[in-house]
């Protein structure tokens, strides 16, 4: 199976800039999507594409991915972006595929 | 706007059946992509299966935890995804989410991406 790896959590003090790392085998060739979660709610698209923005998603979120490494990035992050963060990529062999997800605290 | 509302979620024993169902509306559900999401208590996101759209064959894949357990279909004269669950584990119990996809033309091929999340439903397998 393919597998994403996450750190399991980052802070961020408010108004910095905060990344959070998705790693996976060559990662880079295929596309990659971050879903942001809040307490008690469902998860919500903040990049598809590897850095492609849905409409109503902040510019503050951005988004890369090279290698086997891909990046969500908030910058000037607010309290409101406290959540669970997951990636996820297609495997043609295990088909969709989630990290294990990381918390951000904003304090 | 895109509204995807599931329903069906309750408690099973071990070894029982289960079927989920998810109505939409807000955007052209026969030629949607579809995938179930689940979410175990306090756990991470685990994709369960995805349904095609009739017009890319209407094909079917599944994650390996649940093959041959699950069903995915859809309905498209109701504009409704279901989810058949047999065999019912313990290792089941999850908030099921529908989900619909986007999708966008890089490099001139078609790209897929789970878009739009419904609210959830709850299932419980417990003895």
């Amino acid at each position: 199976s393919y597998d994403l790896t996450q750190p399991p959590s980052v802070s961020v003090s408010p108004g910095q800039t905060v990344s959070i790392t998705c790693s996976g085998d060559k990662l880079g060739d295929e596309y990659v999507c971050w879903y942001q979660q809040r307490a008690g709610q469902s998860p919500v698209l903040v990049i598809y594409q590897d850095n492609k923005r849905p409409s109503g998603i902040p510019e503050r979120f951005s988004g890369s991915n090279s290698g086997n490494t891909a990046t969500l990035t908030i910058s000037g992050a607010q309290a409101m972006d406290e959540a669970d963060y997951y990636c996820q990529a297609w495997d043609k062999n295990t088909g969709e595929v989630f990290g294990g997800g990381t918390k951000l605290t904003v304090l | 706007e895109v509204q995807l509302v599931e329903s069906g979620g309750n408690l099973r024993k071990p070894g029982e059946s289960l079927r989920l169902s998810c109505a939409t509306s807000g955007f052209s559900f026969n030629s949607a992509w579809m995938s179930w999401v689940r979410q175990a208590p306090g756990k991470g996101l685990q994709w369960v299966g995805r349904i095609k759209s009739k017009t890319h064959g209407g094909t079917t894949d599944y994650a390996a935890p649940v093959t041959g357990r699950f069903t995915i279909s859809r309905d498209d004269s109701k504009s409704t995804l279901y989810l058949q669950m047999n065999s019912l584990k313990t290792e089941d119990t999850a908030v099921y989410y529908c989900v619909t996809y986007g999708t966008s033309s890089p490099d001139h091929e078609q790209y897929y991406y789970m878009d739009v999340w419904g609210k959830g439903t709850t299932v419980t397998v417990s003895s």
